[in-house]
């Protein structure tokens, strides 16, 4: 069965370093999403792209993130400086049309 | 998309059904309605989704009542691996809004 791959599954790094997630989707699907979970909250949605164009991303912190998807394709999501709240879960979703979304493992990043 | 309300948590016992419910009294005649559910430190998996008809899959079977207005995930032997956060989710091919679910814990 297809799936979304993620890249780093766990991530280390001190404050005010660059990070940067990798996001692979299931072949095909048009719309990919990248979602920040803190642990013990829900989804938070920051970015979601319809091929290589952003559709939304009126939640991501733009002075500090920053997400492309070049070739409608595959996707990265970087952080930079990260600062100690930033700790969380990264996911990522694709989707073939909008509809059902399949989520990856999640990247979970811990800023000391 | 619909607001959903589900109760934040739920216990059942290992080999009983689980009956989580969801109410989606603001749904559209256009909006599905989804279910997921996210194991400890997982991705958030599909379960099911249906517009007005009860699903059944090999995971689940999905209620829907016939105002549309709320709705039961069935899980029909629940095991200690079932243990979840569930999610209720109207959707009409926007954003998906992962709330804060319902807590299932499946008692041996």
């Amino acid at each position: 069965e297809a799936e979304v791959a993620q890249s780093p599954r766990y991530k280390i790094t001190e404050k005010s370093q660059a990070v940067a997630f990798w996001c692979d989707p299931i072949s095909g699907h048009a719309t990919l999403y990248w979602y920040r979970q803190i642990l013990g909250q829900g989804l938070e949605l920051l970015v979601q792209f319809q091929d290589e164009s952003v559709v939304d991303d009126s939640q991501l912190p733009k002075d500090r993130f920053s997400a492309e998807r070049l070739k409608g394709v595959d996707s990265t999501l970087k952080i930079q400086p990260a600062e100690l709240g930033d700790s969380a879960m990264y996911l990522c979703a694709s989707s073939f049309s909008g509809n059902t979304i399949y989520f990856g493992e999640g990247s979970w990043l811990t800023v000391v | 998309d619909a607001k959903t309300t589900q109760p934040p948590s739920m216990d059942c016992a290992e080999g009983r059904a689980a009956n989580l419910p969801c109410n989606h009294s603001t749904i559209s005649g256009n909006e599905y309605v989804y279910w997921y559910r996210q194991i400890h430190s997982q991705g958030p998996q599909y379960i099911i989704h249906g517009l007005k008809n009860n699903e059944t899959n090999e995971m689940a079977s999905l209620i829907i009542t016939e105002d549309r207005k709320s709705s039961t995930l069935i899980l029909p032997h629940a095991t200690l691996r079932d243990t979840a956060v569930y999610y209720c989710i109207g959707h009409t091919g926007n954003q998906f809004y992962f709330g804060t679910g319902t807590s299932l814990t499946v008692i041996p």
